[in-house]
């Protein structure tokens, strides 16, 4: 499976942006990249996904680098809701028009009031 | 929206005896449902992948007549926990894929506890 590097865990003072790197060097060309987050004891919620280009939405936004073996997700303004684990998750398809999500083990973000 | 539901929330049970989560897609069609299991302070591990009318594909190390799961319509997932011990509790969580999209709605979860 392909593999992200997250960073365990990330800091981040209330209403400043915060960007999340993830790191997905082995990354092939039909890989699409998504971020969800968790909220403790909560499934995870869909943040963004992007494949080449930048991405915004009205949560984040996701910077992917030209040789798409990293990408930043960035919280314009981080708010107290937004503490949680942040995955970064790499779609692999498995034949035809099949996936599935393989999670790491994410980054932690604390935000401080 | 995209609203996947799971039905317990949370549920004890005796060991020995068997326990069935309910995974529904409220609002869309899913084809391919997921099945994860997440330990305390660990990530999610996808135990199998179900499409509608046929069998799900398991993740290596899973135990597919332990875990058995049905998915018989295109809004209702089912994972059956048989014989559970407490090893098996944690926290299930479910996720259904838009039909024809990549789109991948999750649910909120069932912890389950085995006494």
């Amino acid at each position: 499976d392909a593999k992200t590097t997250q960073p365990n865990s990330m800091e981040s003072n209330e209403e400043e942006p915060v960007h999340l790197p993830c790191n997905h060097s082995t990354i092939s060309g039909t890989d699409y990249i998504h971020w969800y987050r968790q909220l403790p004891s909560q499934g995870p919620e869909y943040v963004i996904h992007g494949l080449t280009s930048n991405v915004n939405n009205r949560m984040a936004s996701l910077a992917i680098a030209e040789d798409r073996k990293s990408s930043t997700l960035i919280l314009h303004r981080a708010t107290l809701r937004d503490a949680a684990v942040y995955y970064c998750i790499l779609r692999v398809i498995s034949g035809g028009s099949n996936y599935k999500l393989t999670f790491g083990k994410g980054t932690l973000l604390t935000v401080n009031p | 929206g995209a609203v996947v539901s799971q039905h317990p929330s949370r549920v004890i049970c005796k060991s020995g005896t068997s326990v069935k989560i309910e995974c529904r897609s409220l609002d869309f069609q899913a084809t391919t449902m997921f099945w994860y299991r997440q330990f305390p302070k660990q990530s999610l591990m996808l135990m199998a992948t179900s499409n509608e009318g046929s069998k799900a594909t398991y993740e290596q190390g899973v135990e597919k007549d332990k875990f058995l799961i049905n998915h018989a319509s295109l809004t209702l997932s089912t994972l059956t926990v048989t014989s559970a011990h407490p090893e098996d509790s944690s926290f299930y969580i479910c996720s259904a894929r838009k039909t024809a999209t990549y789109e991948q709605y999750f649910g909120p979860g069932t912890r389950l506890t085995v006494t």
